[in-house]
């Protein structure tokens, strides 16, 4: 089946620093790519919409100079978390559609960022 | 706007069957899906039904969907401990081209007794 892959899958940074994360379909390729928080023992909320060759469309509420999107081909997308503050601490999960349909979406792993 | 709802826990005897139900709200849905996630990690794809459809069976689960009163169940025959996790519900919208993002339920908290 169609893989999704995230790296890192844990990363602990200091405040002010900025972290990059990828996400990458390894045998399908997507126009679209979702960017989505999850915090403790909650729902994903859906962050950012990651279009290929184009600029991101964010969510009402959510930064889009503090996280930057970046979806420079069809099977990668990066998520960089700038200038990291404590309260950026969540896990992000990216996920994929292939490109071919209504197919369905494929998640990541995730990734565990803490912010010290 | 969209929205899904869950119960929040389900504890179940390893053997029995789970069933854990879900309703939404938007009668545009087109698919509607069930995710698993475990500690610490991503969701993972258990199955999706179109909305043209009633029901759905792959090997242990079974999903049921009732479009009139929008409400989507998972059964899971035979539970078993390894079936321990957060369960989500997402429906699947026509939304502006192209886009189409996912609408989650709360999760619901599957706890497997041995």
């Amino acid at each position: 089946g169609a893989v999704v892959s995230q790296h890192p899958s844990r990363v602990i940074c200091k405040s002010g620093t900025s972290v990059k994360i990828e996400c990458r379909s390894l045998d399908f390729q997507a126009t679209t790519m979702f960017w989505y928080r999850q915090f403790p023992k909650q729902s994903l909320m859906l962050m950012a919409t990651s279009n290929e060759g184009s600029k991101a469309t964010y969510e009402q509420g959510v930064e889009k100079d503090k996280f930057l999107i970046n979806h420079a081909s069809l099977t990668l997308s990066t998520l960089t978390v700038t200038s990291a503050h404590p309260e950026d601490s969540s896990f992000y999960i990216c996920s994929a559609r292939d490109m071919g349909g209504n197919s369905p979406l494929h998640f990541g792993n995730g990734t565990r960022l803490t912010v010290t | 706007g969209e929205d899904v709802e869950q119960s929040l826990f389900l504890s179940v005897r390893e053997g029995d069957s789970s069933v854990i139900n879900c309703t939404y709200t938007d009668s545009s849905s087109t698919y509607l899906y069930w995710y698993k996630q475990e500690p610490g990690a991503g969701l993972q794809l258990l199955t999706y039904i179109f909305s043209n459809m009633d029901m759905k069976q792959d090997q242990r689960l079974t999903v049921l969907l009732n479009k009139k009163d929008k409400h989507l169940s998972l059964r899971i025959a035979d539970t078993q401990t390894g079936d321990s996790a957060i369960y989500f519900c997402a429906e699947s919208s026509p939304m502006d081209t192209g886009r189409r993002a996912l609408t989650f339920g709360s999760g619901t908290r599957l706890q497997v007794q041995p």
